[in-house]
């Protein structure tokens, strides 16, 4: 089964700092990779997501995320932060289209000061 | 407005009851799933059923139950047999292939 390391469980930066938020997973064959995050009191929502092509994914709000398959990796980035990118952030893999068996990462608290 | 339901937002039970966790889907999407998440551990994938009538085990399905009747519907029941279930239960959906769109939880508290 895949499962999904991210690496720091808290970062704190303050605005306009850059951000990279790492993720690791383990899993043989295809995969899909997302991005979800969780701001305070709300629900989980997608950020972006890798099904194929470009390795380089644009997703909402600024951030993006590289697929790096030879390092198992698949890392969100944002040039600059504001506060309210103050949130926790998930990584998580699926193995292919047709696997509805999706795995999370344990998840990123950021926070970024005023 | 399409989305995804869950009820209660907050529920509390004495030790030793079994409680019914709603969620309802309306994106005609044939794929549920239950999450469980705890402060550091992330989500932890309780059940998911990808059909009426069907549903899989997920990594901590133990003290948990399921039913998939309808394709809108799919509750779960956390019975008295799970040892730590005070957490916040998330419920989600997807289209075949597609990402999952998430419920608002509900937070369970056992005493």
């Amino acid at each position: 089964a895949q499962s999904v390391s991210q690496h720091n469980h808290h970062v704190i930066l303050s605005e306009a700092a850059s951000l990279e938020l790492g993720c690791n997973y383990s899993y043989g064959g295809t995969v899909n990779l997302f991005w979800y995050v969780q701001y305070p009191g709300q629900h989980l929502q997608l950020l972006l997501k890798y099904f194929s092509g470009d390795p380089l994914v644009k997703g909402i709000k600024g951030f993006e995320a590289e697929f790096i398959k030879s390092k198992f990796s698949f890392n969100l980035r944002k040039p600059s932060v504001q506060w309210s990118d103050t949130a926790e952030y998930f990584c998580a893999v699926r193995g292919g289209y047709n696997n509805n068996d999706m795995r999370f990462g344990a998840g990123t608290r950021l926070t970024v000061k005023p | 407005d399409g989305g995804i339901t869950q009820s209660p937002k907050y529920l509390f039970r004495k030790e030793g009851q079994n409680v019914t966790l709603s969620c309802e889907q309306n994106l005609n999407h044939d794929a549920m799933y239950w999450y469980r998440q705890d402060p550091g551990q992330g989500l932890r994938l309780i059940y998911y059923s990808q059909i009426v009538n069907d549903f899989q085990k997920g990594d901590i399905a133990e003290g948990y139950s399921v039913s998939r009747e309808k394709k809108e519907s799919f509750p779960l029941t956390v019975t008295s047999a799970q040892k730590n279930p005070t957490a916040f239960y998330l419920c989600a959906s997807a289209a075949q292939g597609s990402e999952q769109y998430f419920g608002p939880g509900t937070r369970l508290t056992v005493t």
